[in-house]
């Protein structure tokens, strides 16, 4: 069953760093989204990308971050300099189409800023 | 705006007990309801949704959900409790991103 893939599995940077997260979303899907969870806390809404642009974004997506689809398969969500808060879990997902379809999920990419 | 409020944050059962999970929704349209369950160190995974017709929909490993309108409310049941169930459960809308609720960990006693 194909399957949302996140890399890396955890990532430890010093604050004011810049990281990559990146995510392999389902190949035939066409929505893609960003997402975190701080922990003991709910899962956010980043931000959400269709048709090689941002389509939404929350008030946490803020100019220290970018998105972009770099190819045909990756996607990636940038943190241009870490703060401490930044620390998370970060969740990519995608789907095939927006409101009543589901979401799939990623296993994340847990975030840590020393 | 669209949100929905889980009731109780923390739900301990006994193995074999029923499962209730709240989740009370606020939306001026349709809502497209969803229940999530996430698994120590993994991703979310999908339980079950509700997006038009049969008010009464089920999901994987036995759970369902019934959305009543007069309510406001999309709670999650399960007959008889697992030990295998014991999880962070989460209900979402769907605005095209996910609205999530806060979240309700389930704990299942032997």
């Amino acid at each position: 069953e194909p399957e949302v893939t996140q890399t890396p599995s955890h990532q430890v940077t010093q604050m004011g760093q810049e990281v990559i997260l990146r995510c392999v979303p389902i190949s035939n899907h066409l929505y893609f989204y960003w997402y975190r969870q701080i922990l003991g806390q709910k899962v956010e809404f980043l931000v959400s990308f269709y048709n090689n642009e941002i389509s939404e974004k929350s008030e946490i997506f803020d100019d220290q971050f970018s998105v972009e689809r770099p190819d045909g398969s990756n996607f990636t969500l940038k943190i241009r300099s870490t703060k401490l808060e930044d620390s998370a879990m970060y969740f990519c997902a995608s789907s095939p189409g927006l409101r009543t379809y589901e979401q799939y999920f990623g296993p994340g990419t847990r975030l840590t800023v020393t | 705006a669209q949100s929905v409020t889980q009731l109780g944050s923390h739900v301990s059962v006994s193995e074999g007990a029923l499962v209730l999970l709240r989740c009370n929704y606020s939306s001026s349209v349709p809502p497209y309801l969803f229940w999530y369950v996430q698994y120590p160190n993994q991703g979310l995974q999908l339980l079950l949704k509700y997006t038009t017709g049969a008010t009464l929909v089920k999901g994987i490993n036995g759970f369902e959900a019934e959305f009543k309108k007069s309510e406001t409310s999309f709670h999650l049941t399960k007959p008889s409790a697992h030990m295998s169930d014991a999880a962070e459960y989460f209900c979402a809308v769907s605005l095209g991103d996910m609205r999530f609720g806060a979240g309700t960990r389930l704990t299942v006693k032997p």
